[in-house]
This record gives structure tokens, C-alpha cells and sequence, in this order.
């Protein structure tokens, strides 16, 4: 079974700044999205990474795949409220099953104004 | 598109009381999740249908869940004889089939059962 850790589970900040969550599991992934749940809605999707070791960009927000394919980190830089959110990571796997993404343990994250 | 549509938003009921859930995928996509979240245990598969058949059911709990999906813009998750652990948010997703596509949440069933 292919799990996927996510830390801080919660985090608590003040308007302005940065913060790191993080994704980790003992399995490779072929790709990696990171959604973002606002109460009351489903995930909403921030991104998609497939290369090891790729970076990509939105807005203060800055996506890293590891160079292993086993982990994750998103950064946001200078939070502000409207960060406020649950934030998941969903690792698909390799071989059978690929059709699928198996959802981390979320990171629930508030930024006070 | 209205996106993924869900029904009802939400639900309380009485153990022992059978539950149906709804759901509507976009127009277009083939493939259709059923999730459960719960604080506990966080965002759950239960099923996933390609092309309305049933391709992989075992993150079903037990014999008391069923789902259908009867045509490409339909399915439905049925919980019989509902319990109190069964209490959660149920999401249904939709998807293109395809590698590293995006899945489209609905809003979500909140099913509360006493």
C-alpha cells in the first residue's frame, strides 16, 4: 500500500510569512498533484509534477518534486488569508493501478491577517 | 460546464436506513471516482469507473456499499444498511482518462448518521 505523509498536519501563521509543507512516502510515484480544499468544496487542483527534481511556479507558490520521485515540498512565500485552506498531495502510482492517486493526510493550513 | 454535480449536499440519517448518493460527471469524462473523507482517515477511493464500468471497487468498505454507474452521465452510492461510522463527506471526481490529468471534484455529500 502506497502512503503518503504529509507535515505539518496544521499550521498556523501570520499574513506575510513564508511557510513549507511537506510530502513524503516510501514509494516512487510516476506523477504528483497538490490540491487545495476549502471548507464546504471539493479539492481544487494547484498543479502537477512528473520529473524528478522538477520546480514549477504559481504565483508565491513553488512546487518541487523530489529527485526520487518519493516526495513533495510546496513553499508559499509572503501567505496571505486567502492561503487559508486544507492542502493535499495525491502520488499516482507505477504499473497496475496507475489510474488512480492515492491522496496524503492533508495540511490543514491558516494565515491570520 | 456546471462541473461535477452532487446530490444532496446533505444528508442525516437513522441507522439501519438505506442512503443513495448522487452524482453527475462532466460532460465528456470517462473515468469517475467515488472518495470518502473523513478527519480520521482523510480523502478515501472507494471505486473508480472507466467508461461506466467498474474497474477497481476495493477501497469499498464492506458488502453494505454498492455503486452503479448506469450511463456516462450518472452513477450512484448506495449504503445499505447504513451505520454511524459510515458518517463522512462522500466526493465524487471525474476525469479524461489519460496520464496526469486532473480530477474535477463535486462539492460533496455530507452524510451524518445517528
Amino acid at each position: 500500500t502506497q502512503l503518503l505523509e504529509q507535515s505539518p498536519q496544521f499550521l498556523s501563521i501570520q499574513e506575510g510569512e513564508n511557510l513549507t509543507v511537506y510530502c513524503n512516502s516510501s514509494s516512487v510515484f510516476s506523477s504528483l498533484q497538490w490540491y487545495r480544499q476549502e471548507p464546504g468544496e471539493g479539492p481544487v487542483l494547484l498543479v502537477t509534477v512528473v520529473t524528478g527534481g522538477e520546480v514549477k511556479k504559481l504565483k508565491r507558490l513553488t512546487f518541487q518534486f523530489g529527485d526520487a520521485r518519493k516526495d513533495s515540498s510546496l513553499h508559499i512565500t509572503a501567505a496571505q488569508p486567502g492561503d487559508t485552506g486544507l492542502y493535499l498531495c495525491a502520488g499516482k502510482g507505477r504499473g497496475s493501478g496507475t489510474y488512480k492517486y492515492i491522496f496524503g493526510t492533508g495540511t490543514r493550513l491558516k494565515v491570520l491577517a | 460546464d456546471a462541473g461535477v454535480i452532487q446530490s444532496p449536499r446533505h444528508e442525516v440519517t437513522e441507522m439501519g436506513q438505506e442512503v443513495t448518493l448522487r452524482c453527475k460527471p462532466i460532460s465528456g469524462h470517462n473515468s469517475l471516482f467515488w472518495y470518502r473523507q473523513t478527519m480520521m482517515r482523510g480523502l478515501e477511493l472507494l471505486i473508480y469507473f472507466n467508461n461506466n464500468v467498474p474497474i477497481d471497487d476495493s477501497g469499498m468498505p464492506e458488502d453494505r456499499f454498492s455503486a452503479k454507474m448506469p450511463n456516462a452521465s450518472f452513477s450512484t452510492l448506495k449504503i445499505q444498511p447504513s451505520e454511524p461510522r459510515d458518517s463522512a463527506v462522500y466526493f465524487c471526481a471525474s476525469s479524461l482518462q489519460g496520464s496526469n490529468t486532473e480530477a474535477f471534484f463535486g462539492q460533496g455529500t455530507r452524510l451524518t448518521v445517528v
